[in-house]
């Protein structure tokens, strides 16, 4: 089944407490990226991904580190998390072949930190 | 700086009615996706429109890209209990690159 997935679904954790939210997909699909979700803001995009080893920021960067060392995986890193840092986060990816093509997203993580 | 606008931002329709939501970027889209995410659930994709003034149909939902390739819509039509949920509209800005902005969205309820 094509499908993206994130780990963990949920997490509570504390300030500063480094953390990884792991998202992998099956589809073959190069271009990855990660979205925070906030109520009344719609999606943000943090960082994307247009293949292994390339990765550039999205909107809102500040505080989250990516790496793209194979193209199924790409981990999202807090390394120092803060409070407003909470927040619902998802996966996506997509072909990414001259244009855009339709995203496919994970089931979202939702983070909290205290 | 660059981002795009969804109205109204909630809508509360009968059950039966019909109700459209725009989408309004501040600079040229290359093209305009439109995801549906319903509570609790993640977006899913519905479509996607690359063309000037294209339109597409899908049962009872209507999606337009405007002729400057700034705004969308998307109208519904008979509304069911079914189409609640978040409407998302999403597009790479010609000038941002390959990031992806979206719409804050217009969560949509429907009453019996």
């Amino acid at each position: 089944e094509a499908q993206v997935t994130q780990n963990p679904r949920y997490l509570i954790t504390v300030t500063g407490k480094k953390l990884t939210v792991t998202c992998s997909q099956n589809m073959n699909h190069e271009y990855m990226s990660w979205y925070r979700q906030d109520p009344g803001l719609g999606l943000r995009q943090i960082y994307y991904s247009m293949n292994v080893e390339v990765t550039d920021k999205g909107d809102v960067p500040e505080g989250y580190k990516v790496s793209r060392k194979e193209k199924r995986n790409f981990p999202l890193i807090l390394e120092s998390p803060s409070p407003n840092q909470t927040s619902l986060y998802f996966c996506a990816s997509s072909l990414k072949r001259g244009g855009f093509y339709e995203q496919f997203f994970g089931p979202g993580t939702r983070l909290t930190v205290l | 700086g660059q981002q795009v606008m969804q109205i109204p931002q909630y809508q509360h329709v009968q059950e039966g009615e019909d109700f459209t939501t725009y989408c309004n970027s501040s600079t040229t889209l290359s093209n305009i996706q439109w995801y549906k995410q319903r509570p609790g659930g993640h977006p899913v994709f519905l479509i996607q429109l690359v063309k000037s003034g294209e339109v597409k149909k899908q049962k009872r939902l209507t999606f337009q890209f405007g002729e400057a390739k700034k705004n969308s819509s998307l109208h519904i039509t008979a509304t069911q209990t079914t189409d609640v949920g978040t409407y998302f509209c999403a597009g790479p800005m010609e000038a941002a690159g390959n990031k992806l902005t979206f719409g804050g969205g217009t969560r949509v309820l429907v009453k019996p």
